[in-house]
């Protein structure tokens, strides 16, 4: 069965700092995206990513959040200075069919 | 804004008993989707509904999109201490980017 594979799992960075969470999406799927779940909220759609651009992005993807598809296969999120509402869950997904959505295993962001 | 609401958002019953859980909105939504997440995964896809009133049926879980398309229900028999996990319903916005709406989940327990 295909993945989608997010590395790191954890990750601890201090208010200010820059990170990158990367994601390796199932490699014939043409849709991307990126969505967070904030501690005993409900999961929030981020950003897609089509044909080598955002498609929609949400009112939180503000200008600290950027994302790439430098290689063909990774997709990554950056967060260009994280601040403490940014500690979340932060999980990747892609799309082939209409409705497939593959969901990778996320990762645990804390910002202190 | 396109909201779904979730009910119960906890439940605790004992193993052989039926339950159902409810997914509501006031907007319609192209097809909504029932999620599964277990503590430190990603959220994996069981099943799309597409069509006002479709039932579908994956094992021992039923699901229900309703004739309107604003809301769903998923109806487990007989549960079994296996289906404990995080339920979650996300409804799947029109458009070619199909991002998903999601709802708070439910948290079930199938005590032995």
């Amino acid at each position: 069965e295909p993945e989608v594979t997010q590395t790191p799992s954890h990750q601890v960075t201090q208010m200010g700092q820059e990170v990158i969470l990367r994601c390796v999406p199932i490699s014939n799927h043409l849709y991307f995206y990126w969505y967070r779940q904030i501690l005993g909220q409900k999961v929030e759609f981020l950003v897609s990513f089509y044909n080598n651009e955002i498609s929609e992005k949400s009112e939180i993807f503000d200008d600290q959040f950027s994302v790439e598809r430098p290689d063909g296969s990774n997709f990554t999120l950056k967060i260009r200075s994280t601040k403490l509402e940014d500690s979340a869950m932060y999980f990747c997904a892609s799309r082939g069919t209409v409705n497939g959505y593959t969901f990778g295993s996320g990762t645990r962001l804390t910002v202190v | 804004t396109q909201l779904l609401e979730q009910s119960p958002q906890f439940l605790s019953i004992q193993e052989g008993e039926n339950l159902t859980v409810y997914c509501n909105s006031s907007s319609v939504f192209s097809s909504l989707q029932w999620y599964r997440q277990e503590p430190g995964e990603g959220p994996v896809l069981l099943v799309t509904v597409v069509t006002g009133g479709e039932v579908k049926k994956l094992k021992r879980l039923t699901f229900q999109f309703g004739d309107a398309r604003k809301d769903s229900s998923l109806h487990i028999t007989a549960a079994q201490p296996g289906d404990t996990g995080l339920y979650l319903c996300a409804g799947v916005s029109a458009g070619n980017n199909r991002k998903l709406i999601w709802g708070l989940g439910t948290s079930l327990a199938v005590n032995p």
